[in-house]
């Protein structure tokens, strides 16, 4: 059965960057069928995609978010990694890492989210 | 850039039929899924590719994609549906989702 787990810092000050990393076991990141995805969701409110990494190092990026973004993918360790930068308080969300099937366009594995939360 | 439109809340009584709407310019012509978010918990893929349900989603949940509408039914609603419900499509490169339904059973 595979798993997702995120792991990294749940405080982070405003302006500093937010790092986490989502180890992926029971499975291969280097499949070719998946990309691997972050998403986000405020307390209260909807999901957010921030983007999505393939096991070459391709990438896609949320529009909105993708001057602050950078995603990367250890195959060695079986692990994907999120950098976001110059966080706010608009930042704190509960973040979850997935793995996202590319030709049925779905996300069929999370995490089980971790909350990161800026403030001084 | 693409937007999935979906209602902010739902209500149902136990036993009936519940209809989640998710509009979208042609997302007739994309795949659409639905997540099941309840609190607390991370969201479960309850459909994809329009229609289809993964193993262990009940026979009670089904979808349908035409025009510009998504549709997700779940039929015999039991108090254990009551969750958010967001629709998700992909879009010129991007994952769109939809700004989530409140289903309440009462």
């Amino acid at each position: 059965q595979l798993q997702l787990q995120e792991s990294g810092p749940g405080l982070v000050k405003p302006s500093e960057t937010l790092s986490l990393t989502c180890t992926v076991s029971g499975g291969s990141i280097s499949s070719s069928s998946y990309y691997w995805g972050w998403i986000r969701q405020p307390p209260g409110k909807g999901l957010e995609w921030i983007g999505s990494i393939y096991y070459s190092g391709s990438t896609y990026y949320n529009p909105s978010l993708k001057s602050r973004v950078t995603i990367s993918v250890d195959t060695s360790k079986n692990q994907f990694s999120l950098k976001l930068s110059s966080v706010t308080a608009a930042d704190t969300a509960v973040y979850f890492c997935a793995r996202y099937v590319v030709v049925i366009a779905n996300f069929d594995y999370w995490g089980q989210g971790t909350l990161v939360t800026v403030s001084s | 850039s693409y937007e999935l439109t979906q209602p902010p809340s739902v209500s149902v009584s136990p036993g009936q039929t519940a209809s989640i709407t998710c509009s979208g310019d042609k997302l007739g012509d994309k795949y659409a899924c639905w997540y099941q978010q309840k609190p607390g918990q991370s969201p479960v893929l309850v459909i994809y590719q329009d229609d289809k349900r993964p193993s262990g989603i009940p026979e009670r949940f089904s979808g349908s994609n035409s025009g510009n509408t998504a549709t997700l039914t779940i039929s015999g609603t039991q108090a254990l549906d009551e969750a958010d419900y967001y629709c998700q499509a992909w879009d010129s490169s991007t994952v769109v989702f939809g700004g989530g339904t409140k289903l309440t059973v009462l």
